[in-house]
């Protein structure tokens, strides 16, 4: 079965320091995703791509973070100068239709 | 405001007895509903969704939802728990027209005793 593939699975960083968390999305699907979920918190979502651009991103989403489709087939998301309230575990997701699938998830560690 | 309820935050069961996990939704169109399974240190897997028609719907692993809408529920069900359902249980809602979002809550975490 097809699925979303996300690198690396963890990643541990110094603050401050520019990270970029990569993902596969699954080949036919149209919509893209990062969510994150803090340690022992909900599940959040983060932004939203379709068309190579952004649909929707929430306000989590400042300026510190991106997210570009290079290629056709990577989905990154950067974090320009971690803090260490993004330590969390960062899920890439994919879509076709209203079904959403995740990938296992990238934690982030920044120290 | 939109949102999802799960009232428990952590259940235990003995294997091989069922399981109800509670989701309740505010949401002010007509809902997509989901639910996720998290097992530790991995990602979120899809186990069911109800997008419309029959309000009973069948999942992975034995795993069936029924959608209530007088109630503004979506509780997952299992007849006979085994160890390997122990993770965190998702519930999650998202638009009818579009995939711009789902929004989860908080989870249950499920725990299971032989």
């Amino acid at each position: 079965e097809p699925e979303v593939t996300q690198t690396p699975s963890h990643q541990v960083t110094q603050m401050g320091q520019e990270v970029i968390l990569r993902c596969v999305p699954i080949s036919n699907h149209l919509y893209f995703y990062w969510y994150r979920q803090i340690l022992g918190q909900k599940v959040e979502f983060l932004v939203s791509f379709y068309n190579n651009e952004i649909s929707e991103k929430s306000e989590i989403f400042d300026d510190q973070f991106s997210v570009e489709r290079p290629d056709g087939s990577n989905f990154t998301l950067k974090i320009r100068s971690t803090k260490l309230e993004d330590s969390a575990m960062y899920f890439c997701a994919s879509a076709v239709g209203n079904t959403i699938y995740f990938g296992e998830g990238s934690w982030l560690t920044v120290v | 405001a939109q949102s999802v309820t799960q009232p428990d935050i952590h259940i235990t069961v003995s294997e091989g007895a069922s399981l109800e996990l509670r989701c309740n939704y505010s949401y002010g169109a007509t809902p997509y509903l989901f639910w996720y399974v998290q097992s530790p240190g991995q990602g979120l897997q899809l186990l069911l969704k109800y997008f419309s028609g029959d309000t009973l719907v069948q999942g992975i692993k034995g795993f069936e939802a029924e959608f209530k809408r007088s109630q503004s529920s979506f509780n997952l069900r299992k007849p006979s728990v085994h160890w390997s359902d122990a993770a965190e249980y998702f519930c999650a809602v998202g638009p009818l027209w579009n995939t711009d979002k789902l929004i989860f809550g908080t989870g249950t975490r499920l725990q299971v005793f032989p």
